[in-house]
């Protein structure tokens, strides 16, 4: 157990509708990071915050968005959903030291019917 | 050209086999070097880390950085059944944003 969790488990939506995810950060983490795997794609990083605030950002469509919020959950937005967005999506934290690493939470898949 | 390479394999080995896996890479900025194993559907769990070049050991496991070729590699001793997954490699440079660019994945079959 990395110590990520991630909710819900598995959404099943269909074209044009919008859902969030949802994540919570190991205890002291202050950054998160969003990934997308498709089938035939490996993991392609979405966006990162750190203490709240947008750090990064990937190839993250602009139907999607994020944020982090005080208490340091995190939470992604996908809206207008396409068939193609179907994939699992990863939340990662990651503490503060330039040594420390990404731990993975056990994912979201998403079904876009 | 992506700015980590990876074989996807599928790789398949017996029980007890040495397995190596690699990675190469483009971008000389990178100092952070990671491997995950990833069971199907699940989220990729760490499984080796190294910062800058060199090797690192951790039982079965061992990690290879050679920063020269940009080239990476995981090998794993006496493999396992359960050793079967996906391994992915990651890669950072040292930034803030530490944002990882992953390898697309390596599946191994360890047949027992």
């Amino acid at each position: 157990d990395s110590g990520v969790t991630q909710t819900p488990k598995h959404l099943i939506t269909a074209t044009g509708q919008r859902v969030t995810l949802r994540c919570s950060p190991r205890s002291g983490d202050l950054s998160v990071y969003w990934y997308q795997q498709s089938l035939d794609q490996g993991l392609q990083f979405l966006i990162q915050y750190y203490n709240g605030e947008e750090r990064a950002k990937g190839n993250i469509l602009e139907r999607f968005s994020a944020q982090q919020f005080p208490d340091l959950h995190s939470e992604l937005n996908l809206s207008s959903l396409e068939l193609g967005d179907s994939a699992l999506y990863f939340c990662a934290s990651r503490g503060q030291g330039h040594k420390d690493t990404q731990y993975f939470g056990p994912g979201t898949r998403l079904t876009v019917l | 050209q992506k700015e980590v390479e990876q074989d996807p394999g599928p790789l398949s080995v017996p029980e007890g086999a040495i397995v190596s896996l690699n990675c190469t890479y483009s971008n000389s900025a990178f100092q952070y070097f990671m491997w995950y194993r990833q069971y199907s559907r699940k989220g990729p769990e760490l499984l080796m880390y190294t910062y800058s070049s060199g090797n690192k050991e951790d039982g079965r496991f061992t990690a290879q950085v050679d920063k020269s070729s940009k080239y990476i590699s995981l090998f794993i001793r006496d493999s396992q059944p359960s050793d079967s997954a996906t391994y992915l490699c990651a890669m950072s440079a040292l930034s803030g944003t530490y944002k990882y660019i992953f390898g697309t994945g390596t599946r191994l079959k360890v047949l027992a």
